[in-house]
């Protein structure tokens, strides 16, 4: 079965430090890995995706894969309060539509 | 960017009616459409896959006859909770995949409370 895991959290950072979220996966075969950020009560938004080895930036935000490790997390450099959210990862094969989704990690910003 | 418009953000009905949610995809043909049920504090969980023009396909556990999913056209799903009961209460999420844009496109979700 496929699987996903990520650490519930809380993850506790101070304002302007950088959060560390990381995930692992179970399947080989995945090809294609996704962040996203869920506020409480509304649906997931997705942050970054990341399909190759190495990392990928955009904005405040880097995401890395190491597929030998079978390894994805995610970099929030300067945090800021409103970063404060559930963290989902989630992977995809080719060929196979379905996501599968970790638990998420729930992050606070400390003012 | 690619929006996906889902209807209506909360609902509450009585046990034993039927609901029906709606997931549009606003600016891009949806292939494929997702449909999620998060219950508190937990990830979310698929319920089924639906493809323009086919029968959805359902995970295990779901049960089909009680969650009803019509796929009619690349730009509209529905998702019928039928015969609801208060342990269906949850929030569902649909997402959608198109040909061409990137990624998967989340619905604003729905919350349903059965009373």
């Amino acid at each position: 079965q496929k699987e996903v895991e990520q650490n519930s959290g809380p993850l506790s950072v101070p304002e302007g430090a950088i959060a560390s979220l990381n995930c692992t996966y179970s399947d080989r075969v995945s090809q294609s890995f996704f962040w996203y950020r869920q506020y409480s009560g509304k649906s997931p938004e997705l942050i970054m995706s990341i399909y190759s080895n190495g990392d990928k930036e955009d904005g405040r935000f880097t995401a890395q894969l190491n597929k030998a490790s079978q390894y994805v997390s995610l970099l929030i450099r300067d945090s800021q309060p409103s970063d404060s959210a559930t963290y989902l990862c989630a992977a995809g094969s080719f060929g196979n539509e379905k996501l599968t989704f970790g638990t998420g990690t729930r992050l606070t910003i400390i003012p | 960017g690619a929006v996906v418009s889902q209807h209506p953000s909360r609902v509450i009905c009585k046990s034993g009616t039927s609901v029906k949610i709606e997931c549009r995809s606003l600016d891009f043909q949806a292939t494929t459409m997702f449909w999620y049920r998060q219950f508190p504090k937990q990830s979310l969980m698929l319920m089924a896959t639906s493809n323009e023009g086919s029968k959805a396909t359902y995970e295990q556990g779901v049960e089909k006859d009680k969650f009803l999913i019509n796929h009619a056209s690349l730009t509209l799903s529905t998702l019928t909770v039928t015969s609801a009961h208060p342990e269906d209460s949850s929030f569902y999420i649909c997402s959608a995949l198109g040909t061409a844009v990137a990624g998967y496109t989340f619905g604003s979700g729905t919350r349903l409370t059965v009373v």
